[in-house]
């Protein structure tokens, strides 16, 4: 069962904000919202993850509905090293909790 | 950069050799994970570890076996390599209150 519903695909242009939305309609209330990016042929990169507030890092924004059944990635300004696919997952805390990665959003930054 | 290295970084062998992955952290961090990544699967969770001695599977774990022996090391090891196995192997790490994963670069196996 997918958890996390993301478009396939988005582009943006360099230097742009990026907005990236993830729905998650059947979060329960203990399960945070992690977002990861994967640049070709390398590891996946922690960004960012909330449980129910706003949350900013170097990296992004992460904006939650406050029914916390969706949520937006905000990269501010877009750069091509940006161009990566970026997977929105939910899962509770706890170092046995299962992390999912689903198929993702590919997100093509153009010059 | 959460301090973890993966050796090899690229490695190809033949069907029925063992074969060992080394995953290295730089700090004692509890738990470490083995996942392999293939087209149109995602990630999956082979083994990982709690501790010293302490190792549990995963949802793919047939075929591989793990080791750690010391804290900052954890060994993922095909007794005898199949084509099946061909993949990109990522080593992870949990940190923090909410135990956040961070993946190390990979090993690209090729088992012909």
């Amino acid at each position: 069962d997918a958890k996390t519903t993301q478009p396939t695909s988005m582009d943006c242009a360099e230097g742009r904000a990026a907005n990236l939305p993830c729905n998650h309609s059947t979060i329960s209330g203990n399960e945070y919202v992690y977002w990861y990016r994967q640049i070709h042929s390398q590891g996946p990169q922690y960004i960012i993850h909330g449980l129910k507030n706003n949350e900013t890092n170097e990296m992004a924004s992460l904006i939650i509905t406050e029914d916390r059944k969706s949520s937006t990635l905000i990269l501010p300004h877009a750069t091509l090293r940006d161009t990566a696919v970026y997977y929105c997952i939910v899962r509770v805390a706890g170092a046995n909790s299962k992390l999912t990665f689903g198929k993702g959003i590919t997100l093509s930054v153009r010059p | 950069d959460a301090g973890i290295t993966q050796s090899p970084r690229h490695k190809v062998t033949e069907t029925g050799t063992p074969v060992t992955l080394r995953c290295h952290q730089t700090e004692n961090h509890r738990y470490m994970y083995w996942y392999r990544q293939d087209p149109g699967h995602g990630l999956r969770l082979i083994h990982y570890s709690y501790g010293v001695k302490d190792t549990d599977k995963g949802e793919v774990s047939d075929g591989y076996s793990v080791s750690r022996s010391k804290t900052e090391d954890f060994l993922l090891t095909l007794e005898s390599a199949t084509s099946s196995q061909t993949s990109v192997y990522f080593c992870a790490i949990s940190i923090g209150s909410t135990d956040t994963q961070y993946f190390g670069p990979g090993t690209r196996l090729t088992v012909l």
